[in-house]
């Protein structure tokens, strides 16, 4: 079973609104992480944001905000104020595992295009 | 400005023959990650280590598929004998685990192409 599931395949967004990415995780851990990343056309990996599930407020770095809520299983990433260099691939990550393990799994990907 | 380095960025080679990839983590991490990225498959971790020792290769073939880390500046992935659907974009990724691991930085990768 796929335990992290981004629901939207392709996005569009105005330039300068903002957008909202889904994801939702499964896990029986109490202790894991969520990350996003983004994987523009020039195929490189980059680190967004960190969430983590003690963590009590929701993490922020910049435009990105990860809107966490750990009852629904859900960690959707917030962009806010959108930009024509925003649209790369999303990917929604999970850590889980015994504390002493550091499994980082990804989900699918959400395409996102930023329209002038 | 710290970054994990990867070797070769791009690789073609024949049915049958070896390929070694190889990443230099950040300076100071102490988890590094092996990932392979496709159209189909999406990325699907390969191994990874923690302080050099291999915690997880599940997502590995075994039969054709292996990760060491020879010491803390270098992790090599290798493929002997490399098959057309090997194919794919291989990452490499580091992280400090202080507690919990909250960084992953990815390499560029090497992009594999077997004929």
């Amino acid at each position: 079973a796929q335990k992290i599931t981004q629901t939207q395949p392709g996005m569009f967004v105005q330039e300068k609104e903002a957008v909202t990415l889904d994801c939702t995780y499964d896990t029986s851990d109490q202790s894991y992480g969520l990350f996003w990343y983004k994987q523009p056309s020039s195929g490189e990996m980059i680190f967004l944001i960190y969430q983590g599930s003690y963590d009590e407020q929701n993490a922020t770095e910049g435009r990105y905000s990860l809107n966490f809520q750990k009852a629904r299983k859900s960690a959707n990433l917030v962009i806010s104020a959108s930009q024509l260099g925003d649209s790369a691939m999303y990917f929604c990550a999970m850590r889980e595992g015994q504390t002493s393990y550091d499994k980082v799994i990804f989900g699918p990907g959400t395409s996102l295009s930023v329209i002038p | 400005d710290a970054r994990v380095t990867q070797t070769p960025r791009h690789k073609v080679t024949e049915m049958g023959q070896e390929v070694t990839m190889r990443c230099q983590p950040i300076l100071g991490h102490n988890t590094v990650f092996w990932y392979r990225q496709t159209m189909m498959q999406g990325l699907e971790l390969l191994a990874y280590f923690r302080n050099r020792a291999p915690l997880d290769d599940s997502g590995m073939p075994k039969d054709r598929f292996s990760a060491e880390m020879p010491d803390a500046t270098l992790a090599t992935l290798k493929i002997q004998p490399s098959e057309p659907r090997d194919s794919a974009v291989y990452f490499c990724a580091s992280g400090l685990r202080q507690g919990a691991l909250k960084t992953q930085y990815f390499g560029p990768g090497t992009r594999l192409l077997v004929l």
